[in-house]
């Protein structure tokens, strides 16, 4: 039971354009919302979030929108960079339940060309 | 720049043997998680502990699959008897969840069961 999907297992992109990753959740109940990177050999890191209260979270060139009714959030890369290319993980988790589960998607790997 | 640290790196052994895998989570940080990243699962959430406790191993297959946090400083993740089908990268990641808060991953065992 997937609780938190990324359909898109990769995208390609121009150097400059906007990347959008999408992520969808099923779990009515999450309130925070975390998107990671990846390189390869390398672990996760950290990258924006965002709690339920809000909407949109903008750091720089990314920018993470959620859509409470839709269970859906993106995040976009806006002008997309080659360093950019990497694996992109969104997570959930429900900061109310009195657990502490960070729960996952499958991953998107972007390649920015050149 | 505190890091979470894993060892070995990376892991070859034969079906049967034990495997050992160790993290140092970052100093303060009172909440540790095992993750395996899987293509078909993403980043699966094994078990993770609370101020030592184990507090969720359901994403483990008991029969061989064994966590542990001897102290504040080392988590460790046993497999016994280890199969191919365990092959793998491990993630450990440490964080402070009370809240909105990232977690920190470390850069992973990749483990090689042949």
């Amino acid at each position: 039971d997937q609780q938190v999907k990324q359909n898109s297992p990769s995208l390609s992109v121009q150097e400059g354009r906007i990347s959008i990753l999408n992520c969808d959740y099923t779990n009515s109940m999450f309130d925070y919302f975390l998107w990671y990177k990846k390189y390869p050999a390398e672990g996760p890191t950290f990258l924006i979030s965002i709690s339920s209260i809000k909407d949109k979270n903008e750091d720089g060139r990314f920018t993470v929108f959620l859509n409470k009714s839709a269970k859906h959030l993106s995040l976009h890369i806006v002008p997309s960079q080659p360093g950019d290319s990497a694996v992109y993980f969104c997570a959930a988790r429900r900061t109310t339940s009195g657990t502490y589960k960070y729960i996952f998607g499958t991953g998107t790997r972007l390649k920015v060309l050149a | 720049d505190a890091r979470v640290t894993q060892t070995p790196r990376h892991k070859v052994t034969e079906m049967g043997q034990e495997v050992t895998m160790r993290c140092q989570p970052i100093l303060g940080h009172n909440t540790v998680f095992w993750y395996r990243q899987t293509m078909m699962q993403g980043l699966e959430l094994l078990a993770y502990f609370r101020n030592r406790a184990p507090l969720d191993d359901s994403g483990m297959p008991k029969d061989r699959f064994s966590a542990e946090m001897p102290d504040a400083t080392l988590a460790t993740l046993k497999i016994q008897p280890s199969e191919p089908r365990d092959s793998a990268v491990y993630f450990c990641a440490s964080g402070i969840p009370d809240g909105y808060s990232p977690l920190h991953f470390g850069n992973g065992t990749r483990l090689t069961v042949t």
